[in-house]
C-alpha cells in the first residue's frame, strides 16, 4: 500500500544535540512538507520541497534544516539552535497543484 | 495571502445531535478548501474537499461541508454525531501556487 512513513514515533533529545526525523513516501508525490504542531496553535510550516534538490523555508524555519536528495525522502534535522524543539512534527506529501495532502503519523520530540 | 479561521476552539454536542464545526477563509483567487481530522498522537486524515461544482460536498464517515462564497465559509457538518467523532478538526485552504494553510483546529467532543 502507498503511504508516508515517519520514524521514530517518539524521540528524546538532550539539550545541545542535533536530531534527525525521517520521512519517506512511496506515493510518487513531487512535493513534501514538514509541519510543527503545538497545542492550540494548529500546524506551522517549517520547510517544503516541490522537487528533488530544492526546498523552501516556511514560516518557522529557524533552527531546522532539511535535504531532498531523493524524491521519496525528506528528512528534517532539528538543530541545537532551535530553542524550543519539544513538539509534534508532521510530514506530508502531495502532487504539485491543488490536491490535498497525505500525512504521516507524526514524531513526538521531547527535549530532556 | 491565504488564511483560514476556525472561530471555536471547542465544540460540544450530544450523541445523536447534529454537529457543525465552523470555518471561514480568505484567499485572493479561487478557494480550494479541505477538512482534516486528527486523533490523538496521529497524523491528519483527509475528510473532504471543495474544488469546484456543488456547494454541498460529501466526505468520509458521514461528514459533509457547505461552501458559501458570499460568506466565505466552509462549515463542516454531520446530521447525527457519534462518540467516535470526538477528535481535533482542521480546516485548510490552498490556491494553485501556494502551500496549504491550516486553521488552529477545533476540538469536537461528543458526549454519550
Amino acid at each position: 500500500d502507498g503511504g508516508i512513513t515517519q520514524s521514530p514515533k517518539y524521540l528524546f533529545r538532550k539539550e545541545g544535540q542535533n536530531v534527525t526525523l525521517s520521512c519517506e513516501q512511496n506515493l510518487n508525490h513531487d512535493a513534501m512538507y514538514w509541519y510543527r504542531q503545538d497545542p492550540g496553535q494548529g500546524l506551522r510550516l517549517i520547510y517544503y520541497s516541490q522537487i528533488v534538490n530544492d526546498f523552501q523555508k516556511g514560516d518557522i524555519a529557524e533552527g531546522y534544516s532539511v535535504s531532498r536528495e531523493k524524491k521519496e525522502s525528506f528528512p528534517l534535522t532539528v538543530t541545537s539552535a532551535q530553542k524550543n524543539p519539544t513538539a509534534f512534527y508532521l510530514c506530508a506529501s502531495s502532487i504539485v497543484g491543488i490536491s490535498g495532502y497525505t500525512f504521516g503519523s507524526g514524531t513526538r520530540l521531547t527535549v530532556v | 495571502a491565504q488564511s483560514v479561521a476556525q472561530p471555536e476552539d471547542q465544540v460540544n454536542v450530544a450523541e445523536g445531535n447534529p454537529l457543525t464545526v465552523k470555518c471561514t477563509y480568505s484567499v485572493s483567487g479561487n478557494p480550494y478548501l479541505f477538512w482534516y481530522v486528527q486523533y490523538p498522537n496521529r497524523g491528519l486524515q483527509f475528510l473532504l474537499k471543495y474544488i469546484t461544482g456543488d456547494n454541498l460536498v460529501k466526505g468520509s464517515y458521514g461528514f459533509e461541508a457547505e461552501f458559501n462564497k458570499s460568506q466565505t465559509s466552509f462549515h463542516l457538518k454531520k446530521p447525527s454525531a457519534l462518540v467516535s467523532d470526538s477528535a481535533l478538526y482542521f480546516c485548510a485552504v490552498r490556491d494553485w501556487d501556494n502551500d496549504m494553510r491550516f486553521g488552529a483546529g477545533t476540538r469536537l467532543t461528543v458526549k454519550p
